[in-house]
């Protein structure tokens, strides 16, 4: 099954700001919206954005999401160290009637 | 506090079988569609399968269908996930999660090898 695409690797300085982004389709990200999680070595993922520009609670203000058409971006202002990790967006593909996931950036911060 | 507990997985010999259970608690479990996603050592995230709040849909990876089959039990709070003819290229750690609520378990590994 055909999944997202995501760079693979985004190196910014600290305090920077960084943006991620997720190209799909318009049966997954251009219809449903993606979703955007964090995963910390050895870690479960975070939930960090959901319908495109969702913030659940407890999420900072540094993360921001959005969506033009078949892709979607995550920012992240002011670069922190434990902004270091893997992001992975994901989306519900009518189409194919299940998740599909982007193969994950991993975010250096220098 | 939300919580999401994985349990089930271990060491299997190619073709066997496992049964993985998630036990969910702190939120209104039957309101939620509930998935499997795995993530082979190194490597992403890759969705397995995905059940509705009733039950009354289950969608499938194609890797896995005819394998594998999601079930709940909503007066348990409960989400599993029976895996047979097992491979080893299914060697993974298994999440259960609610994938728009942002609930995840910690995973549980499933080893195939002999």
């Amino acid at each position: 099954q055909a999944g997202l695409t995501q760079p693979p690797s985004v190196s910014k300085d600290l305090g920077q700001t960084a943006t991620l982004t997720c190209t799909g389709n318009s049966n997954n990200v251009g219809h449903q919206g993606a979703v955007w999680l964090q995963q910390h070595q050895g870690h479960p993922p975070k939930l960090l954005s959901y319908r495109n520009t969702t913030r659940p609670s407890g999420i900072s203000e540094r993360w921001s999401a959005s969506r033009s058409g078949n892709i979607a971006s995550l920012t992240v202002i002011g670069l922190q160290p434990e902004d270091e990790a893997d992001y992975y967006c994901s989306a519900w593909d009518s189409s194919l009637t299940g998740w599909v996931f982007g193969g994950g950036t991993k975010l250096t911060v220098l | 506090e939300v919580q999401v507990v994985e349990s089930g997985g271990g060491l299997v010999q190619p073709g066997g079988s496992l049964r993985l259970s998630c036990a969910a608690s702190a939120f209104t479990f039957s309101k939620f569609w509930m998935s499997w996603v795995r993530q082979a050592p190194g490597k992403g995230l890759e969705w397995v399968a995905t059940i509705k709040e009733d039950g009354s849909d289950k969608y499938y990876v194609d890797s896995v269908k005819g394998r594998f089959t999601i079930s709940r039990d909503n007066a348990k709070s409960s989400l599993y996930l029976q895996m047979s003819s097992l491979r080893a290229e299914d060697t993974a750690v298994y999440y259960c999660a609610s994938i728009y609520a942002g609930y995840w378990g910690q995973g549980t590994l499933v080893t195939v090898s002999s």
